[in-house]
C-alpha cells in the first residue's frame, strides 16, 4: 500500500527553525512532483511548497517564500522541508502530498505533523 | 491567485439524505477541480479528480459535476453530491483547483450529521 509519513513537527520560538521529513514507501517516489500543504487550527488547506520528481524546480507560496526550502532525496524516497525564520502564521498541520502527473491534483498524503510557533 | 469559494460552510443532513456542495472559482479553470474528505487525525483523501472523476476506492454515492448551463458559468461552477448521506461521511469537505499555480483549496465544507 502507498504511503507517506510525516515527521519532524514540534514547538518552535518565533524566528525559529525546523526541518521537516516525509517519508515514502511502495511506489516510485523518484517519478512524481511532491507537495507540502499546511491547515492552521480551525481554518482551511493552504498549498506551501512542491518540487519536481527529479528536484530541479521548486515552487513556493508567496507567503513561505525566502523562508522555505522544499528539497527531496530520492535514493532514501524521502521528501524535506527547511523552515527558517518561523512566525506565529506558520502553525499548522503539514502534510505531504503526491501529485498526479496530469490533472495535478492529489491522490495520496500522509497525516501531518504539527508545527507550533509560539513563545 | 484562483480564489476557491465554498457554500454552504457547514451544513446538518440526516442519514440518507441528498447533500450537495458548492464549489466557485474566480475565472474559469475547465475541468480541473478536485474534492477532498477530512477528518481529524487521519491522511486527507481524494473523492473527485477532474470534475467528475471518482477516485479508484471511493463509494459511488459520491459524485461530482459542474452546475451553471449559461456560458457566462461555465467552467466556474462545481458540485459534490453524497446521493445517500452515511454516518461515516462526517467531515470536512474542500475542492482545490488544479488549473493554474499556486494551487489553491477552497475554505471547506463541514458535514455534520443530524
Amino acid at each position: 500500500e502507498e504511503q507517506l509519513l510525516e515527521s519532524g513537527g514540534g514547538l518552535v520560538q518565533p524566528g525559529g527553525s525546523l526541518r521537516l521529513s516525509c517519508a515514502a514507501s511502495t511506489f516510485t517516489f523518484s517519478s512524481y512532483a511532491m507537495s507540502w500543504v499546511r491547515q492552521p487550527p480551525g481554518k482551511g488547506l493552504e498549498w506551501v511548497s512542491g518540487i519536481s520528481g527529479g528536484g530541479d524546480g521548486t515552487y513556493y507560496a508567496d507567503s513561505v517564500k525566502g523562508r522555505f526550502t522544499i528539497s527531496r532525496d530520492n535514493s532514501k524516497n524521502t521528501l524535506y522541508l527547511q523552515m527558517n525564520s518561523l512566525r506565529a502564521e506558520d502553525t499548522a498541520v503539514y502534510y505531504c502530498a503526491k501529485r498526479d502527473r496530469q490533472y495535478w491534483f492529489f491522490d495520496l498524503w500522509g497525516r501531518g505533523t504539527l508545527v507550533t510557533v509560539s513563545s | 491567485d484562483i480564489q476557491m469559494t465554498q457554500s454552504p460552510s457547514s451544513l446538518s443532513a440526516s442519514v440518507g439524505d441528498r447533500v450537495t456542495i458548492t464549489c466557485r472559482a474566480s475565472q474559469r479553470i475547465s475541468s480541473y477541480l478536485n474534492w477532498y474528505q477530512l477528518k481529524p487525525g487521519k491522511a486527507p483523501k481524494l473523492l473527485i479528480y477532474a470534475a467528475s472523476s471518482l477516485q479508484s476506492g471511493v463509494p459511488s454515492r459520491f459524485s461530482g459535476g459542474a452546475s451553471g448551463t449559461d456560458f457566462s458559468a461555465s467552467g466556474t461552477e462545481f458540485t459534490l453530491t453524497i446521493s445517500s448521506l452515511q454516518p461515516e461521511d462526517l467531515a470536512t469537505y474542500y475542492c482545490q483547483q488544479s488549473y493554474s499555480t499556486p494551487l489553491t483549496f477552497g475554505g471547506g465544507t463541514r458535514v455534520e450529521i443530524k
